[in-house]
């Protein structure tokens, strides 16, 4: 059973970098898969951010593109997103989860982290 | 971008009874290559992660009751719960991922009448 953890600040300042982390227990990413980020505004839906392989390869929502940075460190078995100047509108669940198709970011998510909230304000 | 159509946004079903949700994409997600939809639904509880419950329109995951069941192909899917239980409470979405981005329905809640 994989298992995903988000880690990171729970609050951002507006036009500051928000930065999480996901650990990926019992398997490591290095072995396969993408690895994405999905976030949940709240009262709203889901919405995706972005997927990336281990070596680097990243596919990202266009609209985020200019502000996002997917990137992976597989000695920590970490995989960690970035999204820069942030707004109000930036405040969401923020989570990590796998790819299910294991070449390619064209799948669903079959494992999932808990959810970090962040939350965007001065 | 593919936009995800759900509906309704809500409904309340009596335990026991039919639950039926409804997904629309505004352009087909079938991929002629091997005829497979490339089309999700997941459950989503409060406080808790998202659950796959089905991918390829109508493949169900490893442990979801076979009360779930997930039909249609190009533009028009359904999921159905044959008979809707307590545990069933929840937000359903439905996702493709035939072509990024990744895009998700809005989501349709599922209550107890």
């Amino acid at each position: 059973q994989v298992r995903l953890q988000e880690s990171g600040p729970g609050l951002v300042k507006p036009s500051e970098t928000l930065s999480l982390t996901c650990t990926v227990s019992d398997y490591s990413i290095s072995s396969g898969y993408y690895w994405g980020w999905v976030r949940q505004p709240p009262g709203r839906g889901l919405e995706w951010i972005g997927s990336m392989w281990h070596g680097g390869n990243a596919f990202y929502k266009p609209s985020m593109k200019s502000r996002v940075t997917m990137s992976a460190d597989t000695s920590k078995n970490q995989f960690s997103l970035m999204l820069s100047s942030v707004t109000a509108a930036d405040t969401a669940v923020y989570y990590c989860a796998r790819n299910a198709e294991e070449t390619t970011p064209y799948g669903p998510f079959d494992f999932w982290g808990q959810g970090a909230l962040v939350t965007v304000s001065s | 971008d593919i936009v995800m159509t759900q509906s309704p946004d809500s409904l309340a079903v009596s335990l026991g009874e039919r639950a039926t949700i409804n997904c629309k994409s505004s352009q087909s997600v079938l991929y002629s290559s091997n005829n497979k939809n490339y089309f999700a639904w997941y459950q989503h509880k409060a406080g808790q992660p998202p659950k796959l419950l089905m991918h390829w329109a109508s493949t169900r995951e490893s442990g979801v009751p076979d009360r779930f069941s997930g039909s249609g192909s190009g533009t028009d899917f359904t999921l159905t719960i044959s008979s809707l239980q307590a545990e069933d409470v929840a937000v359903y979405y439905c996702q493709q991922y035939y072509s990024t981005p990744l895009t998700f329905g809005g989501g349709t809640k599922v209550d107890i009448k």
